[in-house]
């Protein structure tokens, strides 16, 4: 079965750079999720998106910026990269049915120098 | 205040031996769901079992089954035969009823238990 995608899997920027996480849900799923993990931290809900609209949003930072596109995959822009920014990016997908499940993604886990 | 607390910070267990993950909650929600995920330190987020709060029946999956006391506000997990491959962080996570017209709504974590299985 089809799964969520990220890319890329792993990225080591410098400070002040910017970086771009790629989402693709799964397929005719119609809502995509980011999720923030620190070290040692659990997940934090950054931002999500139904139907190519922003449907909620976290604590997301104002460097940060994130959308859906046409095809329903999502982009999350960072930039001005912070130390603090290192951490596992989840992306997450779901169909807009009720309280169910959210598949995850594997993660992009980002690096700050 | 935190919505979800999970109690238990690390946990240790014998091979074969079942154990259970404490889950509390807070919401005033009628509607909402619990989830449980398995995080190996490769670092995926693994969808163990989910609780809808009018599911009548505690949910099972497999080995995994999750002990729901609505009056208390506990979503306990309880993992039976633990096995090595059992060792790994486990989150308990809450999704609330909709408050925007567009779409699901977040999942909230708690804290998470790491587990780890002695042979």
């Amino acid at each position: 079965a089809a799964g969520v995608i990220q890319s890329p899997r792993h990225l080591i920027k410098e400070k002040r750079e910017t970086a771009t996480l790629k989402c693709y849900p799964i397929p005719r799923h119609d809502t995509v999720y980011w999720y923030q993990q620190g070290p040692g931290q659990d997940p934090q809900f950054l931002i999500s998106f139904y139907e190519k609209m922003q449907s909620d949003k976290g604590s997301i930072p104002d460097r940060f910026s994130a959308q859906q596109f046409s095809d329903y995959h999502s982009e999350l822009n960072m930039s001005s990269l912070e130390l603090g920014d290192s951490a596992l990016y989840f992306c997450a997908s779901s169909v807009e049915t009720g309280l169910n499940e959210q598949f995850f993604g594997p993660g992009t886990r980002l690096t700050v120098l | 205040a935190q919505k979800i607390t999970q109690t238990q910070p690390g946990m240790f267990v014998q091979e074969k031996e079942a154990v259970t993950l404490d889950c509390t909650y807070d919401t005033s929600d009628q509607s909402y769901g619990l989830f449980w995920y398995k995080q190996p330190s490769s670092g995926e987020m693994i969808f163990l079992i989910y609780q809808g709060s009018y599911d009548e029946q505690n949910a099972t999956e497999g080995r995994y089954s999750l002990n729901f006391q609505k009056a208390r506000k506990s979503a306990n997990l309880v993992i039976s035969a633990s096995q090595l491959g059992d060792s790994a962080m486990y989150f308990c996570a809450m999704r609330e009823a909709f408050i925007s017209n567009f779409g699901n709504e977040k999942l909230t974590f708690g804290t998470g238990t790491r587990l780890t299985i002695i042979p």
